[in-house]
C-alpha cells in the first residue's frame, strides 16, 4: 500500500538521551517536511526537504537536525532530549511541483521527554 | 512569516451547516490548503484555493479572498464523522505551510 510511515509510534524517552524519528515514503515525492503537533499551536515545521540531498529549516529547527541521503527517507534526530521536545512529531511529504500540491501525512510519533 | 487565525471551537447539529473562518497575514502568498483532522489522527487534505472565489467539493465548499486576506471552509449537511478538528493552513513564496491552531468542530446529534 503506497504511503508514508513513521517509527516508532510512540516513544518515553529520559531527557539527554538521543533519538532519531524514522520516516519513509513510497510515493517518490521530492518534498518531505517533519512538524510537531502541540495543543493550542498547531502544526508547526521543523525541517524540510525540496528534494534528496538538499534541507532547510522550518519554524521551529533548535534541538533538531535532518538527513535526506535518498528519495524515500528523512530521518529526525533529536542529538540531546529535553522536556519541552514533547510533542506528536508528523512527517508529510509531497510532488514539491505547486499549484494544489497537497501534503500526504504519516501516521505520527507520539514521543514523551521526561 | 505567517499570522493566521481561526476559531477554537464550533458546535452545531447534525444535517445543519457550518462555516469556518480563517484569516491570515502573509509576507508571501502561494495558496492556502483546508485539512481535516480525527483526534489521534494524521491530517487529510480537503481543499486548495489560489485565486480568489469558491471551489466546492461535494459537502465541502472553500472560499478565498486574496485582498482580504480570508477564507472559509464550509461544510454542509454535517454528518457525525465530520467531528474533527480542521486546519487552515497558508503556502510561501518558498512552498512551505504555515498551519493555523485549528478549529475544532463537535457535531451533536
Amino acid at each position: 500500500i503506497a504511503g508514508i510511515t513513521q517509527a516508532p509510534t510512540s516513544q518515553i524517552l529520559a531527557a539527554g538521551r538521543r533519538m532519531t524519528l524514522r520516516c519513509t515514503q513510497d510515493m517518490r515525492h521530492n518534498a518531505m517536511y517533519w512538524y510537531r503537533q502541540d495543543l493550542g499551536l498547531g502544526l508547526r515545521l521543523i525541517h524540510y526537504s525540496n528534494t534528496a540531498g538538499t534541507t532547510g529549516k522550518g519554524e521551529v529547527p533548535d534541538g533538531y537536525s535532518v538527513s535526506r541521503a535518498n528519495t524515500d527517507d528523512f530521518p529526525l534526530t533529536l542529538a540531546s532530549a529535553v522536556p519541552s521536545q514533547t510533542s506528536v512529531y508528523f512527517c508529510a511529504s509531497s510532488e514539491g511541483s505547486g499549484g494544489g500540491d497537497e501534503q500526504f501525512f504519516g501516521p505520527g510519533t507520539r514521543l514523551t521527554v521526561l | 512569516g505567517q499570522n493566521i487565525d481561526q476559531p477554537t471551537e464550533m458546535t452545531a447539529t447534525e444535517g445543519a451547516i457550518v462555516q469556518i473562518n480563517c484569516t491570515y497575514q502573509t509576507s508571501g502568498f502561494n495558496g492556502l490548503f483546508w485539512y481535516q483532522q480525527h483526534a489521534g489522527e494524521a491530517p487529510t487534505f480537503l481543499s486548495y484555493n489560489v485565486l480568489d472565489g469558491l471551489e466546492e467539493k461535494g459537502r465541502f465548499s472553500s472560499f478565498l479572498s486574496r485582498s482580504k486576506g480570508y477564507s472559509y471552509l464550509l461544510l454542509k449537511e454535517l454528518q457525525m464523522k465530520d467531528s474533527a478538528s480542521y486546519l487552515c493552513a497558508v503556502r510561501d513564496s518558498d512552498y512551505k505551510l504555515s498551519f493555523g491552531a485549528g478549529t475544532t468542530v463537535t457535531v451533536r446529534a
